[in-house]
């Protein structure tokens, strides 16, 4: 079945340094979604990328879905203390199968 | 809008008791997921609905797990009896589905989560 991949599992960076979480899957997808979980808290939405090779920013985050759409990336400019928690990538792939959640990356930002 | 809401926040139990988890979903979605996350295992999907009618219950651990959703608005994961090993964090989550044969492949919005504590 479908799988897919995180890396790293854990991240401990000096704040205002970069971070950056990866995304693996086994199968084409046809989207890929990032989610946050702060600490005690629940995964919530970040954003959906859809198209091969597309690039999203949300302010310090740039999502990227890679050309193949098997792979996608999270980068973080210039850490900052808020950005502790667990990034989620979570895919689908191009049978329609389920939305299928990686392990997760877990950040720790040092101030 | 109410997001998706989970009762109780917290339990503690003893070893060998009934646990109910219960999780009434955004109104409107159709699919409704109950997750699992340890420290060690990370988030495990355990059962998922679409329409009220289980999909895929795979990933219920065994027996002593149980998941029911009589209505749209309202699923319970039992445990029964509870053990230590099941400590963890229940969430549900709800979607919209617009996959084939009842995937769900939209977003999923997560509860606020349940501790479960057994002793």
């Amino acid at each position: 079945g479908q799988q897919v991949m995180q890396i790293p599992q854990y991240q401990h960076v000096q704040e205002g340094e970069d971070f950056t979480t990866y995304c693996n899957s086994s199968t084409t997808l046809s989207n890929i979604q990032w989610y946050k979980q702060r600490p005690g808290g629940h995964p919530v939405f970040l954003i959906q990328l859809v198209k091969s090779g597309e690039v999203k920013k949300q302010k310090r985050l740039t999502f990227q879905f890679g050309e193949a759409k098997k792979n996608s990336s999270l980068h973080i400019t210039a850490t900052q203390t808020t950005d502790v928690g667990t990034y989620f990538c979570a895919g689908v792939d191009n049978a329609g199968n389920m939305l299928t959640f990686g392990g997760g990356t877990r950040l720790m930002v040092k101030p | 809008d109410a997001g998706v809401i989970q009762s109780p926040r917290h339990e503690v139990t003893e070893m060998g008791q009934e646990v109910t988890l219960r999780c009434k979903p955004i109104s409107g979605h159709n699919s409704l997921f109950w997750y699992r996350q340890t420290m060690m295992r990370g988030l495990e999907l355990l059962i998922y609905f679409n329409n009220n009618v289980p999909i895929d219950d795979s990933g219920m651990p065994e027996d002593r797990f149980s998941a029911k959703m009589p209505n749209a608005s309202f699923s319970t994961l039992k445990i029964q009896p509870s053990e230590p090993r099941d400590s963890a964090v229940y969430f549900c989550a709800s979607s919209s589905s617009r996959g084939l044969a009842g995937r769900s492949t939209d977003t999923q919005y997560f509860g606020p989560g349940t501790r479960l504590t057994v002793l």
